[in-house]
């Protein structure tokens, strides 16, 4: 089974300080992992994914298999990261990708 | 990037009555739409995955004669919730994929659906 967690409900830091936003997984097979942010009055969208390894307004995350987490983090927090975001897993299959499971988000607000 | 449309983005109806959601990907083809539910402060729960021409695959839990979601074309699918009640309340995202890989993954804007 796929399970998501996000032990962080809300989460407040100053402007300019370094967020991190945690998240641990479980699943028995090779996992795909999310990071979906969703600013006010927008919808869900796409940060980053592990694949890619890539940097998205600032913000990493690496897959740590042997803790089976993906921490979000940014060095320096902005205003405009205030938003909700949500870590999510699906399993890589021969044929494909399959379903994304959610985390229960964490709200981030960032303090001027 | 791509839209995904969905459609109404909030409907109030009276118990006993039945509600469709619509979503449409207007940009590109979705092999697969998937339909989420959100309660207050929660996560998104699936619902159910839809592949285009074939049956839904419900999530355990999920009443498929509740909530039947119908993906006609590769570029609409639907979720009626029938007879619904005020306990069916609740926040409604679709998503849809092109392709077979959740990088290209889109969601809708979500339906708030009042069951007074």
């Amino acid at each position: 089974a796929q399970r998501v967690t996000q032990p962080e409900k809300l989460l407040s830091v100053f402007k300019g300080a370094p967020v991190e936003l945690k998240c641990n997984y479980s699943y028995s097979g090779s996992p795909e992992l999310f990071w979906y942010v969703q600013y006010s009055r927008q919808r869900l969208q796409l940060l980053l994914r592990h694949i890619s390894r890539e940097s998205i307004k600032g913000f990493t995350a690496d897959l740590n298999k042997g803790e089976t987490s993906f921490h979000l983090k940014k060095p320096f927090a902005q205003e405009e990261d205030s938003a909700m975001y949500y870590c999510a897993l699906s399993g890589l299959l021969k044929q494909g990708a399959q379903k994304l499971v959610f985390g229960q988000g964490t709200r981030l607000t960032i303090n001027p | 990037g791509a839209v995904v449309s969905q459609h109404p983005s909030r409907v109030i109806c009276k118990s006993g009555t039945s509600v469709k959601i619509e979503c449409r990907s207007l940009d590109f083809q979705a092999t697969t739409m998937f339909w989420y539910r959100q309660f207050p402060k929660k996560s998104l729960m699936l619902m159910a995955t839809s592949n285009e021409g074939s049956k839904a695959t419900y999530e355990q839990g999920v009443e498929k004669d509740k909530f039947l979601i119908n993906h006609a074309s590769l570029t609409l699918s639907t979720l009626t919730v029938t007879s619904a009640h005020p306990e069916d309340s609740s926040f409604y995202i679709c998503s849809a994929r092109e392709g077979r890989l959740n990088e290209k993954l889109f969601f809708g804007s979500g339906t708030q659906l009042s069951v007074l």
